[in-house]
């Protein structure tokens, strides 16, 4: 059974600080997606890796994917808190079935 | 713009009532699924339907049923509410392997 990890759960932080977030996943794949989601809000899609290696960047957020650890990082560069929100990582099964299977999902503060 | 269109943002139901949550896309995509969301919990999937009739559970289909009837639209279904089921409903659709596009959401609260 596929399960999806993500380190730390919640996180708080300063403006202008650095730090990497972490997705671990527990069986073959090579598909890993990230989203987003404000409070009250739905989630939106950030980042689809798709193989191996892929680094994927867009603003003050780079995501990676090392499907040989089976582990996905989402780096944050230079926080503002418009970063605040909570993000998700999603893998799919190898295999056939089409379903994603989510992680808890990271609580991101960015204070001041 | 690709579009997944929950009918309902909030609803409020009692204990026994039979609940419909509807769910449209206007993407064409083949795969749609029906998530819940609780803190602390992350999203669980309920239900998926990868074609019109088909459909296969997910992590958490006890007191759940759905139907696809027609490509554009999957419906959840609670036949008898409890207040267990009280929580954030997510619809969402894909396409093959892309990424997941989600509805607005529906809080559901069964008193």
């Amino acid at each position: 059974e596929l399960k999806v990890e993500q380190n730390p759960l919640f996180l708080s932080m300063q403006e202008g600080k650095n730090y990497t977030i972490y997705c671990n996943y527990s069986t073959t794949s090579d598909r890993l997606y990230w989203y987003r989601q404000d409070p009250g809000k739905s989630l939106e899609s950030l980042f689809v890796l798709l193989s191996n290696g892929a680094v994927k960047q867009e603003g003050r957020l780079m995501a990676s994917l090392d499907t040989k650890a089976r582990l996905s990082t989402l780096h944050i560069t230079a926080a503002v808190h418009d970063l605040s929100a909570t993000y998700f990582c999603a893998v799919d099964h190898q295999g056939g079935s089409e379903k994603l299977v989510f992680g808890k999902g990271m609580k991101l503060t960015v204070n001041p | 713009d690709v579009k997944v269109t929950q009918s309902s943002r909030y609803l409020v139901k009692r204990t026994g009532e039979k609940v419909f949550l509807e769910c449209v896309q206007d993407m064409d995509h083949e795969n749609m699924f029906w998530y819940r969301q609780d803190p602390g919990l992350g999203l669980r999937l309920i239900y998926f339907s990868y074609d019109v009739k088909m459909k296969e559970k997910g992590d958490i289909p006890e007191g759940y049923s759905v139907s696809r009837e027609k490509k554009e639209r999957f419906s959840l279904i609670l036949e008898s509410a409890s207040t267990n089921q009280t929580s954030m409903y997510l619809c969402a659709s894909r396409q093959g392997w892309e990424k997941l596009f989600f509805g607005s959401g529906t809080q559901l609260s069964v008193l």
